[in-house]
């Protein structure tokens, strides 16, 4: 079946530096990848997407691109911000019927000032 | 705009109550779920409305009950729940295989 692995958190990192928060997939199908945001007490939020091979998505300085060659969607940033403190979820779904999502595990990302 | 709201934001009951977590969404969407949240974890999904029909139950048990009204609206009774089903309640909506769109959540205490 579908599976998502994520890099072990929690990643703790200053303020102003590079983010990179792995993530590697397995799929019998050709999916499209998601990263999701959760702030603390708060729901999910779609953070970026790509929907097939080479694609990039971004959103507020994050990016990932879809690399079917090594199964992966890495996210990265730049320069991190405090308010960037947050679970991050890695997700791909199957393009083919419901569009239900296999998550990977979440990584919390702590930045300090 | 993608906007799914959830109502109540938080809701603690015994577990001789029924209660109903509600669940909106106005982006003309015709897949909605239910996913259920716990702490450190990713969310797991447990029913999924599709044109208004449930399309997958994940083997929940049935003291959680969904209902859809119509298009636009998701409900989930909720009756003799246990204190290990506390957790937070996630509703979202898609166009039908497509990308999935979450609610704030609803978190529920069972005491």
């Amino acid at each position: 079946g579908d599976s998502v692995t994520q890099m072990e958190g929690p990643v703790t990192l200053s303020e102003e530096a590079f983010l990179t928060i792995n993530c590697t997939y397995t799929a019998t199908g050709y999916p499209s990848l998601f990263w999701y945001v959760q702030y603390p007490g708060e729901g999910l939020q779609l953070l970026l997407k790509a929907t097939k091979a080479d694609d990039k998505g971004s959103n507020k300085g994050f990016e990932a691109t879809y690399r079917k060659e090594t199964t992966s969607f890495h996210l990265e940033k730049g320069s991190v911000q405090v308010s960037d403190s947050a679970v991050y979820f890695c997700a791909l779904s199957e393009n083919s019927g419901y569009s239900t999502l296999t998550f990977g595990k979440g990584t919390m990302l702590l930045v300090s000032p | 705009d993608t906007e799914v709201t959830q109502t109540p934001k938080h809701l603690v009951m015994g577990m001789t109550n029924k209660k109903s977590l509600k669940c909106e969404q106005h982006m003309g969407h015709r897949a909605m779920y239910w996913y259920k949240q716990k702490a450190k974890k990713p969310p797991e999904l447990m029913f999924v409305y599709s044109y208004e029909k449930l399309s997958i139950n994940e083997s929940v048990p049935s003291r959680f009950s969904p209902e859809c009204p119509n298009s636009s609206l998701l409900n989930l009774h909720l009756h003799a729940l246990q204190p290990e089903d506390s957790a937070l309640y996630l509703c979202a909506s898609s166009q039908v295989a497509n990308t999935i769109y979450f609610g704030e959540g609803s978190w529920l205490t069972v005491v």
